[in-house]
């Protein structure tokens, strides 16, 4: 059981926007602006989308947004692209032992 | 540009140890710290921990805390990951990455080592 609670699967249509949820506690992604978001192709490596709850690293784009509000980070991606369809991770640094931890994954399907 | 790359795929029996590397090029090595991440066949991600490769400051995942040893080597831009009394459900891809400045985001990749534990 992972740390974070993710939808196991979202889906949408080209063009539209979605929505991906990320729920934590006081302890990791409400307490810290930590949070950041990871995008993988099957039998790929992840490649980093968000940091700091909303920060795009260069390169990335501006389709893809991160937020946070209390115990719970989200990652929006406007006008879908087929390209888009991809498993996407959430993780946060967390004041446990631990000191990160991932969500356990959303598969994104583009219809 | 920043590669990390890693070790080849490793077949271990239970009960034996692991080591994978992972040699990075493209910056200054001891800028960032190297966290690894694994992944079991099918699953999700799992960080194991982080190392500093300025000092050599480690943090352990609790799950892997006594089993697993980070290190670094500066001469060569190289990190490592020793993972002792291997299990079946060790069996999974390990991933080294970058830290992205301050934070704990990772920012490039390794491509990658599968290690396998089968008898």
């Amino acid at each position: 059981q992972s740390a974070l609670t993710q939808p196991a699967s979202v889906s949408g249509s080209p063009g539209q926007s979605i929505t991906i949820s990320c729920t934590g506690t006081t302890s990791d992604v409400g307490g810290y602006d930590y949070v950041s978001w990871y995008q993988q192709y099957p039998g790929k490596a992840p490649k980093l989308m968000i940091y700091d709850v909303s920060n795009r690293p260069s390169g990335v784009s501006n389709r893809f947004s991160g937020s946070k509000s209390g115990n719970t980070a989200s990652l929006t991606i406007s006008g879908l692209q087929a390209e888009d369809e991809a498993d996407y991770y959430c993780s946060s640094y967390t004041s446990s032992s631990t000191y990160v931890v991932f969500g356990g994954g959303t598969k994104l399907t583009v219809l | 540009q920043v590669q990390l790359v890693q070790s080849g795929a490793e077949v271990k029996k239970p009960g034996a140890s692991v080591k994978v590397s992972c040699k990075a090029s493209g910056y200054t090595f001891t800028n960032n710290g190297i966290s690894w991440v694994r992944q079991a066949p099918g699953q999700g991600l799992e960080w194991m921990g982080w190392i500093s490769a300025f000092n050599g400051l480690t943090k352990y995942a609790q799950k892997l805390q006594g089993r697993v040893t980070l290190t670094t080597d500066t001469s060569t831009s190289t990190a490592y990951m020793e993972l002792r009394s291997l299990r079946y459900d060790d069996t999974a891809v390990y991933y080294c990455a970058r830290g992205y400045g301050d934070s704990v985001s990772l920012d490039y990749w390794g491509q990658g080592t599968l290690v396998t534990v089968s008898s």
